[in-house]
């Protein structure tokens, strides 16, 4: 079946412009996750969505990060003023939430968003 | 706070050989405890958790990894290795405590297996 899929792959904008990431869960996943993995580092949380709420947005390092799932499936992360320093992999991951397995099911991840600013 | 620990950057390994890759953590609740892979241009791929019960997990590909509470560590292990095991490995951990979706990784460890 189909993964979470990510779009754009690769992502190259200059210093102080917006960007937009898309994330594609899987299709009936409830529970959407954005993170950000820097060269050489794992993955950091930014964002966690239970269905179309930000249920814990403490990962986002300031307020040029914003996300929204407006209908409960796909993703939008969007970075106002781009930095150098916002140059990472961008993850975006999924899992099925049930009162059954306490949500601590395993999240699927997609392949990433590689955002390169210059 | 949580936190999670590799503390090796990088595993040499000969095929056929077991492997192990170390992980330990640092939690206020209960942990729940995560192996992922990732091989190169790839996203990564969930291989086993520890949520409770058997301190033994047994995960995908021939990896398991075991649950010590006293020494809070959550080693990788694979009886006899393989080359194409060869990847980057991450231990993660949620504090039972914490957010749903709060993952913490560590930084990874990087497996290679030699011929």
């Amino acid at each position: 079946g189909a993964g979470v899929s990510q779009t754009p792959s690769n992502k190259v904008t200059e210093k102080g412009k917006y960007v937009e990431l898309r994330c594609d869960p899987i299709s009936g996943h409830t529970a959407l996750y954005w993170y950000r993995q820097s060269l050489g580092q794992g993955p950091e949380f930014l964002i966690y969505f239970q269905g179309t709420g930000a249920a814990d947005d403490s990962g986002l390092p300031n307020d040029r990060f914003f996300a929204v799932r407006p209908e409960g499936s796909v993703s939008t992360l969007k970075i106002q003023r781009t930095e150098r320093g916002d140059s990472a992999v961008y993850l975006c991951a999924s899992s099925l939430i049930s009162a059954a397995t306490s949500g601590v099911n395993e999240q699927f991840f997609g392949p990433g968003t590689r955002l390169t600013v210059l | 706070a949580q936190s999670v620990a590799q503390p090796e950057d990088q595993v040499n390994v000969a095929e056929g050989n077991p492997l192990t890759v170390k992980c330990t953590y640092s939690v206020s609740g209960n942990p729940y405890l995560f192996w992922y892979v990732q091989y190169p241009n790839r996203g990564l791929q969930f291989l086993l958790k520890y949520i409770t019960g058997d301190n033994l997990v047994k995960g995908s590909y021939g990896f398991e990894a075991e649950f010590n509470k006293s020494q809070t560590s959550f080693h990788l292990k694979k009886p006899s290795a393989l080359v194409s095991d060869s990847a980057l490995y991450f231990c993660a951990v949620r504090d039972s405590r914490g957010s749903q979706g709060n993952l913490i990784f560590g930084k990874g460890t990087k497996l290679s297996v030699k011929p």
